[in-house]
This record gives C-alpha cells, sequence and structure tokens, in this order.
C-alpha cells in the first residue's frame, strides 16, 4: 500500500516549456486534489476531482489543467510555464468519510522551478 | 483573500514547554476544523480535528481549542518535544468533511532541546 505517489520529484522548467505532474494513490478513493505550496501562503487549491470522469476548478486554478485518467490517476498539466509557478505541488486523495475517517492523504510534492 | 489566517508565522518553544497556534476564520458556514502537521521534505498530515459542536478536543499532547462566538480555533501542544519541530497548518471545511479544505498560512515550530 504506497498511499499517494507522485512524479517527478524536482524539475526545472524554462519559461514556456511545458510538462505534466503525475500523481495515483491505490486507495481506492474517489476524490483527489492538486495544491501548489509557497512560503508563507499555505496550501492552495488548484484543481479538484471530487470522483472519475469529474474536475473542478479550486482557488488558483489560471495556468493550469487536469486530467483524472481513471479512479487512481490525477494529472496537472503545465501548458507554458511561467516563473510565478515556482512552487511545491502536492497532490491528496481523500478518504471519504468511510470506516469514520475523515483525512485527506498527501503525497511527497513535486518541486518545481521555472527559469 | 485569506479566509483562514494563522499566527505567529514560526514560533520557538523550549523542550516540555506549550506551543499555541492561533487560526481565525470569517466565514461562518465553515464546520469542520483540521490541523495537518507537516515535516520537512513530507507532505503534510492529519494531526487532530475537531466540529463546532464541541469546544475542545484532546489527543494525547495535542489539543484544539474552539471559540465559535470569536470565529477563532487554536490548537496546543503540552510538553512540546524537538520531534514536534515542524510546520503546522490549521484549515477549514464548510462541507461538514474534509472534503474541501481552506488552509491558513503555516506556523514553523521550532522546539529547542
Amino acid at each position: 500500500n504506497a498511499g499517494v505517489t507522485q512524479t517527478p520529484k524536482f524539475q526545472v522548467l524554462k519559461t514556456g516549456q511545458s510538462m505534466t505532474l503525475q500523481c495515483a494513490q491505490d486507495m481506492n478513493h474517489n476524490s483527489m486534489y492538486w495544491y501548489r505550496q509557497d512560503p508563507g501562503m499555505g496550501l492552495r487549491l488548484i484543481y479538484y476531482s471530487a470522483s472519475e470522469g469529474t474536475t473542478d476548478k479550486g482557488e488558483v486554478p489560471n495556468g493550469y489543467n487536469v486530467s483524472r485518467l481513471n479512479k487512481r490517476e490525477f494529472s496537472l498539466r503545465l501548458e507554458s510555464a511561467a516563473p510565478s509557478q515556482t512552487s511545491v505541488y502536492f497532490c491528496a486523495s481523500w478518504t471519504g468519510g468511510l470506516a469514520g475517517k475523515d483525512e485527506q492523504y498527501f503525497g511527497p510534492g513535486t518541486r518545481l522551478t521555472v527559469t | 483573500q485569506q479566509q483562514v489566517k494563522q499566527s505567529p508565522q514560526s514560533l520557538i518553544v523550549q523542550k516540555g514547554g506549550i506551543s499555541i497556534i492561533n487560526c481565525a476564520y470569517e466565514n461562518t458556514a465553515f464546520d469542520y476544523f483540521p490541523w495537518y502537521q507537516q515535516f520537512p521534505g513530507k507532505g503534510p498530515a492529519l494531526l487532530i480535528a475537531i466540529r463546532p459542536d464541541v469546544s475542545e478536543k484532546k489527543e494525547g499532547r495535542f489539543t484544539i481549542s474552539f471559540n465559535k462566538s470569536a470565529k477563532q480555533f487554536s490548537l496546543h501542544i503540552m510538553d512540546s518535544q524537538p520531534g514536534d519541530s515542524a510546520t503546522y497548518f490549521c484549515a477549514a471545511s464548510k462541507e461538514t468533511s474534509g472534503s474541501r479544505l481552506t488552509f491558513g498560512e503555516g506556523t514553523q515550530l521550532t522546539v529547542n532541546p
């Protein structure tokens, strides 16, 4: 049981390049999330997926797209990276309140630098 | 617009002391208040959570105090240990669950031995 996994762990992009951050969970959770973490700003929700086949914008969606490929996988794409997207990106999944567990499980993060 | 404001930004405590982190919120529709703990290089993990039908919840050395009228809640860490050194985030949700969370800015806690 690996929990939530993210790839890559680190990435450096040049302005204008594109890339996809991958996330997978093996806990059979319905809901998945992408956050960015910046110093002094906490965790801000980029996009989320309440269930397979659905996605919704969060607080800071501009410049990003997502795909809920199946129940396990939720990817985040930067089409044209900008220095303002330099951040640590976390993927999470939610237990759904089943078996009395109400918790978001987070992956280890992807540190992205855009030069 | 930060809907959940957290203070202090950083906190240094001696081993055995009490660490106190405060959060305030504006939206009265919030009805679920968790705290997450994050160690360097790791993702956040749920520490403890409270719903507004109680004013206090205790789990071991960790206690959440909740003041609905003041729209404030706080985390108290008793007998703080060096292993508690981490970043702590408060959060709030208006869906009676942890499904959609708004996080505070975070507090970096250092416990000196």
